[in-house]
C-alpha cells in the first residue's frame, strides 16, 4: 500500500520561499501524477499543481507565477517550491497520489506553512 | 474554474440516520466527481470517485449518485466513525476544485 510522507520547514517570513518535499514509498512512481494540494480556512482545499515521473507539470493558474513542482533527485520523491510567500499562504499543505481520472487517493499526512513577520 | 457548491454547509444527525449531502457544480461536469472524508488533525480520505464508485475498504453505508451538474452522497447509517467533514471535488477540467465542505455533526 502506498504511503507518502512529506517534509519541509513549518515557519517563514513574507517573501520568502516555501519548499516542501514528499516521498513515496510502497507503490510505484511512474504510471502516476503527484499533487500538491492546500487547505486554509479562507479557501479551503486548493489544488496548487501536479507532475507526474516524467516531470510534466500541470499548475493551478491562480498560483502558476510563483510555483514550481519538480521530481527529486532522490527516486519515488517530488517537491514544491512556492516564492514571493504572504499571510495568505499559511496553510496546511498535502501532498496527495493523483489516480486515474484525477481524484487523490492517498495522501501525505499534511504540513502546517504558517507565513509571518 | 468550476465552483463547486455544497449544501448544507453543516448538519446533526444521530447515530442510525440516514443522512444526505449535495453537491452542485457551477457546470456540467459528466461523472468526473468524487468525495472525501475528513476528520479534525488528519488529511481528507478518498471514499467515492466518478460519482458512484466505492473506494477500495470503504464501507458500504456510502454511496453517491448524480450526473452533470447535481450530485449526491449518501450515508444510509450513520454511525460513531461517521462524524467529519465530507468534501466533493470535480476532476472535469482543471483547476481541480473542491467544495466547501459539510460537517456532519452528533445531535
Amino acid at each position: 500500500q502506498v504511503q507518502l510522507q512529506q517534509w519541509g520547514a513549518g515557519l517563514l517570513k513574507p517573501s520568502e520561499t516555501l519548499s516542501l518535499t514528499c516521498a513515496v514509498y510502497g507503490g510505484s512512481f511512474n504510471g502516476y501524477y503527484w499533487s500538491w494540494i492546500r487547505q486554509s480556512p479562507d479557501k479551503g482545499l486548493e489544488w496548487i499543481g501536479e507532475i507526474n515521473h516524467s516531470a510534466s507539470a500541470n499548475y493551478n493558474p491562480s498560483l502558476k507565477s510563483r510555483v514550481t513542482i519538480s521530481v527529486g533527485t532522490s527516486k519515488n520523491q517530488f517537491s514544491l517550491k512556492l516564492n514571493s510567500v504572504t499571510a495568505a499562504d499559511t496553510a496546511v499543505y498535502y501532498c496527495a497520489r493523483v489516480a486515474w481520472y484525477r481524484w487523490f487517493d492517498s495522501w501525505g499526512q499534511g504540513t502546517l506553512v504558517t507565513v509571518s513577520s | 474554474d468550476i465552483q463547486m457548491t455544497q449544501s448544507p454547509s453543516s448538519l446533526s444527525a444521530s447515530v442510525g440516520d440516514r443522512v444526505t449531502i449535495t453537491c452542485r457544480a457551477s457546470q456540467s461536469i459528466n461523472s468526473y466527481l468524487n468525495w472525501y472524508q475528513q476528520k479534525p488533525g488528519k488529511a481528507p480520505k478518498l471514499l467515492i470517485y466518478s460519482a458512484s464508485s466505492l473506494q477500495s475498504g470503504v464501507p458500504s453505508r456510502f454511496s453517491g449518485s448524480g450526473s452533470e451538474t447535481d450530485f449526491t452522497l449518501t450515508i444510509s447509517s450513520l454511525q460513531p466513525e461517521d462524524f467529519a467533514t465530507y468534501y466533493c471535488q470535480q476532476s472535469y477540467t482543471t483547476p481541480w476544485t473542491f467544495g466547501h465542505g459539510t460537517k456532519v455533526e452528533i445531535k
